[in-house]
């Protein structure tokens, strides 16, 4: 099984800040990587796929790079309604497995 | 638009079993690879189990021999049956739907709540 490592657990930003997560798989996963935005009380929306190609409606702050192990999700300048756990995922191969989340919260 | 629609969930004694239901619409849940993905109160996201477009199954080893995936192509649903539940299942959950060769989770049902407690 591919183990999904994200970090920091958690950051606080100011509105209009950028915010740096990263994520690591335990094999290389080539650009098969997602992520996605959970908000408190809601399912899971698609953000990124193929590492770095935006979902539909997804606003141009959020952007993905890396491939192989190492990943990162950028989220240029914080708005107030990107406070949610964010979310990444493998789709190599089976099981699917996702890294445990890193919560942004807006200082 | 494409959507799912998980229902079923519910409060379960440990030992019990429990089916889910996911309804597809706008969307036809036989020709995708329809996986359920659960999350425990307060906790991260875990995979459970998937059924592929040619009906064939694979599941998290957590769940193997208890939790069975089937579909019915005339109601365009899939479903989770969940039995010898223990508490550590408890947790909401949620189907989503992969495409061949773009096999990420898009689109996502709002989820159904289960709850293991005597």
């Amino acid at each position: 099984e591919i183990v999904m490592t994200q970090f920091p657990a958690s950051l606080s930003v100011s509105p209009g800040d950028r915010a740096t997560l990263s994520c690591r798989a335990s094999l290389s996963v080539s650009s098969n990587l997602a992520w996605y935005q959970q908000k408190r009380g809601q399912a899971p929306r698609l953000l990124l796929y193929g590492a770095s190609t935006r979902a539909s409606g997804i606003p141009a702050r959020f952007s993905g790079s890396g491939s192989g192990t190492e990943f990162t999700l950028t989220i240029s300048s914080l708005q107030s309604e990107d406070s949610a756990v964010y979310y990444c995922q493998q789709y190599v191969d089976w099981p699917r497995t996702f890294g445990q989340g890193t919560r942004v919260e807006i200082k | 638009e494409e959507q799912l629609v998980e229902s079923g969930g519910g409060l379960v004694q440990p030992g019990g079993s429990l089916r889910l239901s996911c309804a597809g619409s706008g969307l036809t849940v036989n020709t995708n690879y329809m996986s359920w993905v659960r999350q425990a109160p307060g906790k991260g996201l875990e995979w459970v189990a998937v059924m592929y477009s040619s009906g064939g199954t694979y599941y998290a080893d957590s769940v193997k021999g208890r939790f069975t995936v089937s579909r019915d192509d005339s109601k365009n649903t899939l479903y989770l049956q969940m039995n010898s539940l223990r508490a550590e299942d408890s947790g909401v959950y949620y189907c989503a739907r992969e495409r061949w060769m773009n096999n990420w989770f898009d689109p996502w049902g709002q989820g159904t709540l289960v709850t293991v407690s005597s």
